[in-house]
């Protein structure tokens, strides 16, 4: 079964400090992990993909299959960067796509 | 810039009245979800078809939930008797394979 787990629910920094939002999944096949963000009232927008390996407005992800791990880094904070961020795996074949809960990131000034 | 298109955006409806949502999918994408977006549960994928068939509709509450798909273009989800409970953002999006999911930009349903 495919299973996402982020165990913050929120996240709050200071403009500036790093940010790292956890991320563990659980699949017996070759996942494919992505990171979606909302920001207020909008609709979930892709932020990167592990397979691009890019960053994306300063936040990089590492697979990391021994841990099954994905989190999402960011080394100095925005307050542009306050919205809810949904890590998500697709199993092969376009399978489903599944979410984890959520972990709204709160930047304050 | 294709996008998926959802309607209504906003719904207030009294309890134990039907409700219907509609998402238009992008253009030659063959896969279609839905999920429903909560404060405790997050996004929950309630259903998703794959070239108009249903492959996974094991998240939606049978008895009151159904989600259908009738054209490529049109991809329907209908509550009734909607509940309070019900009262939730409900997200569309579609995707192909090789690509990620495209969101709508949800239909927020509020049941009194």
């Amino acid at each position: 079964a495919q299973r996402v787990t982020q165990p913050e629910k929120l996240l709050s920094v200071f403009k500036g400090a790093p940010v790292e939002l956890k991320c563990n999944y659980s699949y017996s096949g070759s996942p494919e992990l992505f990171w979606y963000v909302q920001y207020s009232r909008q609709r979930l927008q892709l932020l990167l993909r592990h397979i691009s390996r890019e960053s994306i407005k300063g936040f990089t992800a590492d697979l990391n299959k021994g841990e099954t791990s994905f989190h999402l880094k960011k080394p100095f904070a925005q307050e542009e960067d306050s919205a809810m961020y949904y890590c998500a795996l697709k199993g092969t074949g376009f399978q489903k796509l599944v979410f984890g809960t959520g972990t709204r990131l709160l930047v304050s000034p | 810039d294709a996008r998926v298109t959802q309607t209504p955006r906003h719904k207030v409806t009294e309890m134990g009245q039907e409700v219907t949502m509609r998402c238009q999918p992008i253009l030659g994408h063959n896969t279609v979800f839905w999920y429903r977006q909560t404060m405790m549960q997050g996004l929950e994928l309630l259903a998703y078809f794959r070239n108009r068939a249903p492959l996974d509709d094991s998240g939606m509450p049978k008895d009151r939930f159904s989600a259908e798909m009738p054209d490529a273009t049109l991809a329907t989800l209908k509550i009734q008797p909607s509940e309070p409970r019900d009262s939730a953002v409900y997200f569309c999006a579609s995707g192909s394979p090789g690509s990620t999911a495209f969101f709508g930009q949800g239909t927020r349903l509020t049941v009194v």
